[in-house]
C-alpha cells in the first residue's frame, strides 16, 4: 500500500539555523499538508498546498516558514531561522482529489529538536 | 471556527471489554469527521471517517464510530478491546465547504487496554 514518507526521521539543530524537512507524498495525490505536534500537545495545522501554491496557512506559519514542491515527487518545509519553540514532530500529509477521497494520509513524522 | 473536544485524556479498559473514546465537534456546515491512531514514535494512522450516509461507520481493526448530528458527537467504539489497541487516539474534523480545508484535531485520548 502506498505511504507518505518523510526524511529525516530525527533532526537536531542549533537555534538560528535553517532546516529543511522532506516529504514524498503518495503519488497521484495533489493536496499536500504540513502539521506539527509539540510534545504532549495536539496536532496543529501549518499549511496546505495545491497546484503549486499555498491554499491555506495558519498563524503559526509565519515568514520563517516556507514550502516548496521542487520536483514531481518531493514536498519540503523550510524553517529559515529555527527557534527553540520550533521543536516538535512535523507531519506531512497528502490527499487525493475527487469525491470520496477526503482522507488525509500522514507520514511517520520528523522529530525536530532545536537547541 | 472549527473545533474538536476529546473530554478524556485517558481511558482504561480491560481486555475483552467494550471501549468508547468520546469526541464532540463544532463546525460550520456539514462536517467531515475522522479518527486517527498514533502508536509510540509513529505517525498518524487513519482509522475511519464519516462523510455522509449511514451514521454508523466501520473502520480498521474492528473499530466503528457513530455520527450523532443532534449531539454533535462522533464517538469511537470497539466491542472487544485488545491490548494491542493501546495507543493515542485523535478525532479530527474539517468543514465540507471547500476542497482544501485543513483538519482540526482534538487533543487526543490515550487508550490503555489492560490484560
Amino acid at each position: 500500500e502506498p505511504e507518505v514518507t518523510q526524511t529525516p526521521s530525527h533532526q537536531v539543530t542549533q537555534m538560528g539555523q535553517e532546516v529543511i524537512l522532506r516529504c514524498v507524498p503518495i503519488s497521484n495525490h495533489l493536496y499536500f499538508y504540513w502539521y506539527r505536534q509539540i510534545l504532549g500537545q495536539k496536532v496543529e495545522f501549518l499549511v496546505s498546498f495545491y497546484n503549486n501554491e499555498i491554499s491555506e496557512k495558519s498563524e503559526i506559519f509565519d515568514d520563517q516558514f516556507s514550502v516548496e514542491r521542487p520536483d514531481g515527487s518531493n514536498f519540503t518545509l523550510k524553517i529559515r531561522s529555527t527557534k527553540l519553540e520550533d521543536s516538535a514532530m512535523y507531519f506531512c500529509a497528502s490527499r487525493a482529489t475527487g469525491t470520496g477521497r477526503e482522507t488525509q494520509y500522514f507520514g511517520p513524522g520528523t522529530r525536530l529538536l532545536v537547541l | 471556527a472549527q473545533s474538536v473536544a476529546q473530554p478524556e485524556d485517558q481511558v482504561n479498559v480491560a481486555e475483552g471489554n467494550p471501549l468508547t473514546v468520546k469526541c464532540t465537534y463544532s463546525v460550520s456546515g456539514n462536517p467531515y469527521l475522522f479518527w486517527y491512531v498514533q502508536y509510540p514514535n509513529r505517525g498518524l494512522q487513519f482509522l475511519l471517517k464519516y462523510i455522509t450516509g449511514d451514521n454508523l461507520v466501520k473502520g480498521s481493526y474492528g473499530f466503528e464510530a457513530e455520527f450523532n448530528k443532534s449531539q454533535t458527537s462522533f464517538h469511537l467504539k470497539k466491542p472487544s478491546a485488545l491490548v494491542s489497541d493501546s495507543a493515542l487516539y485523535f478525532c479530527a474534523v474539517r468543514a465540507s465547504l471547500s476542497g482544501n480545508t485543513p483538519l482540526v484535531f482534538g487533543k487526543g485520548t490515550r487508550l490503555s487496554v489492560i490484560a
